[in-house]
């Protein structure tokens, strides 16, 4: 089944914890993405690669790091947790576009909560 | 990507046709349009996309106005599980991002 696979799905951790959100695709996808959800403010983008080794920053990339060392890999990386990172995260993927007309898909979220 | 504008929530009978409508009065030629849900705090599911055509698929119609200033979103026999957040999004991969916008939605309701 094609899928987009996160783990964990829910962590509770504390301030300053390094902590790793995994993210696995199985549907040979170049590009990847994260996204958080907060009420209020819908998704916004933190972090996407079009590709193997090839990563940019979104929207709100600040306290994230990413790395695609193979295709169907994009970790999420708070090197230092803090409260206001607490939020619900998603992964998505996408056959790579040009002109925007391939779906996304998302996995089914990380609830992340950060004391 | 242009702005869209979508009723805040809708109610629908359990087994009638939904109709979720959209505004994209800013569309550019070559912006999608697209549709996702949210079923409670799930990751956001695809349902479908187009750009000047109705597109049909095993989830629903998409109808966009010959103008493409509007289009509709239609769940032919809506069931209690189509209850959620349903996002219209307008959209063309710009140096090869292909980053969502979300908006706020329509929250449809299947009323028994």
């Amino acid at each position: 089944e094609a899928q987009v696979t996160q783990n964990p799905r829910y962590l509770i951790t504390v301030t300053g914890k390094k902590l790793t959100v995994t993210c696995s695709q199985n549907m040979n996808h170049e590009y990847m993405s994260w996204y958080r959800q907060d009420p209020g403010l819908g998704l916004r983008q933190i972090y996407y690669s079009m590709n193997v080794e090839v990563t940019d920053k979104g929207d709100v990339p600040e306290g994230y790091k990413v790395s695609r060392k193979e295709k169907r890999n994009f970790p999420l990386i708070l090197e230092s947790p803090s409260p206001n990172q607490t939020s619900l995260y998603f992964c998505a993927s996408s056959p790579h576009s040009t002109g925007g007309n391939q779906p996304q898909h998302f996995g089914d979220g990380t609830r992340l909560s950060i004391l | 990507d242009a702005k869209t504008t979508q009723p805040p929530s809708m109610d629908c009978a359990e087994g009638r046709a939904a109709n979720l409508p959209c505004n994209h009065s800013t569309i550019s030629g070559n912006e999608y349009v697209y549709w996702y849900r949210q079923i409670h705090s799930q990751g956001p599911q695809y349902i479908i996309h187009g750009l000047k055509n109705n597109e049909t698929n095993e989830m629903a119609s998409l109808i966009i106005t010959e103008d493409r200033k509007s289009s509709t979103l239609i769940l032919p026999h809506a069931t209690l599980r189509d209850t959620a957040v349903y996002y219209c999004i307008v959209r063309v991969a710009i140096l090869g991002n292909e980053k969502l916008t979300f908006g706020t939605g329509t929250r449809l309701t299947i009323i028994p």
